[in-house]
């Protein structure tokens, strides 16, 4: 069962435009929300983060929002980049947890020039 | 300052086949921790390592056995290789968490193909 679900596999969107990534999650007990992004053969690098006391974070071009009582966060990009296009991974973890980030299966998100 | 390294890039096994992996980390890290990432899923936590001398399971650790003799080395082997094994493993670290708040850096990648 997925606790962290994304599920678009794939996005494109116009350079310029604004990019829109959705991530649902299950458990309830979940607190802390992370996002990462990955280029082909590289890890994941730490892109922005949510704690549940929040409902916004933002960082330059990067917004996330998290909507507590729909158990959903997006990630917001504007404007997108060429160099945006990467797959992005939601993940979540419980600070009562075993250290343990639970990840969604990712969104490859294309800019198209 | 080189963050984390993983050894080696790419392997091919044949099943039945030992090998170890090595991630290291020069940023001083007390967690680490070693992933499988497979097609069309997140990535699954494999072991992890809370400090040196520590080593614990995490949701797919059938198969694997892990070793953290130094802080700054872990290690991931594999005793019989399966063909089930054919992942992408990422190793990676952390600072001590805060209140379950951390940032994870991550390695390049282990890409192994189990014939």
């Amino acid at each position: 069962d997925q606790q962290v679900k994304q599920n678009s596999p794939s996005l494109s969107v116009q350079e310029g435009r604004i990019s829109i990534l959705n991530c649902d999650y299950t458990n309830s007990m979940f607190d802390y929300f992370l996002w990462y992004k990955k280029y082909p053969a590289e890890g994941p690098t730490f892109l922005i983060s949510i704690s549940s006391i929040k409902d916004k974070n933002e960082d330059g071009r990067f917004t996330v929002f998290l909507n507590k009582s729909a158990k959903h966060l997006s990630l917001h990009i504007v404007p997108s980049q060429p160099g945006d296009s990467a797959v992005y991974f939601c993940a979540a973890s419980a600070s009562w947890g075993n250290y343990q980030l639970i990840w969604g299966a990712g969104t490859k998100l294309i800019i198209k020039p | 300052n080189a963050g984390v390294t993983q050894t080696p890039k790419f392997r091919v096994l044949k099943t039945g086949q030992s090998m170890t992996l090595l991630c290291a980390q020069d940023m001083n890290h007390e967690y680490m921790y070693w992933y499988r990432q497979d097609p069309g899923m997140g990535l699954r936590l494999i072991h992890y390592s809370v400090g040196e001398g520590t080593t614990a399971k995490g949701e797919v650790p059938d198969g694997y056995n892990v070793s953290r003799l130094k802080k700054q080395n872990f290690l991931l082997g594999l005793e019989s290789a399966a063909p089930s094994q054919t992942s992408v493993y990422f190793c990676a670290s952390s600072t001590a968490r805060d209140r379950g708040e951390e940032t994870q850096y991550f390695g390049p990648g282990t890409r192994l193909l189990v014939l």
